[in-house]
């Protein structure tokens, strides 16, 4: 079973702030990190999948980056804003394992 | 639209009996898989196949089990509920492999073993 940590567990930041959580796993057994974003009282939805080391992926305001020789990706929030308020989870599926993290939660402030 | 739903989005039962979960997708997604989200734990994998009549363990597959008949659907049965069963339980698909492809959440189910 791969070992995925997500830091901090949680997080509470005001409107306007930048932030970035982190993800680690084991770079042994790796094939793709995905970052999920889910929001209370609903499901996950992917926000990136990267594979490759230096990989790095954007989406408005939020971006992600990929290290995989030494097992870890970082994600990015520019400019939070409250909408942005959830938990984001990463998982580390490797050639027949999916494991996610247990999130780190976000809270932002007006 | 396509979607992939969950049924019952609310189930309580009693120790010991059979419950089984429903997951219909139309994405027609090769891919299902089924999670259980339990404080502390994040997401755990129960249970996924890779198409019909394939299905294989995940890392908490004790006391249930899947079958595969059809594209659409994935059913998730817990042969003999345990008040440790208790959670929220999520099922997801994706078009290409395990690996590198997003996966489609449903709603979930909250289920109660008493």
């Amino acid at each position: 079973i791969l070992n995925v940590e997500q830091s901090p567990q949680s997080l509470h930041v005001q409107e306007g702030d930048s932030t970035n959580f982190t993800c680690s796993f084991p770079s042994s057994n790796f094939y793709a990190l995905h970052w999920y974003r889910w929001e209370t009282a609903k499901s996950p939805e992917a926000l990136f999948v990267m594979t490759l080391n230096g990989d790095e992926k954007k989406k408005g305001r939020i971006s992600a980056t990929l290290n995989t020789k030494e097992g870890y990706s970082y994600l990015y929030i520019k400019g939070s804003q409250p909408e942005d308020s959830a938990t984001y989870l990463c998982l580390n599926s490797g050639y027949s394992t999916l494991t996610f993290g247990k999130g780190t939660m976000l809270l932002v402030s007006p | 639209d396509a979607e992939i739903t969950q049924s019952p989005r609310h189930k309580i039962t009693e120790t010991g009996r059979q419950v089984t979960l429903a997951c219909h997708q139309t994405w027609n997604h090769n891919n299902m898989f089924w999670y259980r989200q339990d404080l502390g734990h994040g997401l755990r994998l129960i249970h996924y196949s890779y198409g019909v009549q394939d299905t294989n363990k995940g890392e908490v597959s004790d006391g249930y089990s899947v079958s595969r008949s059809n594209t659409e659907d994935l059913p998730l049965t817990l042969e003999s509920a345990a008040s440790s069963q208790t959670s929220v339980y999520f099922c997801a698909s994706s078009e290409l492999g395990i690996t590198a492809d997003t996966q489609y959440f449903g709603p979930g189910t909250r289920l109660t073993v008493l």
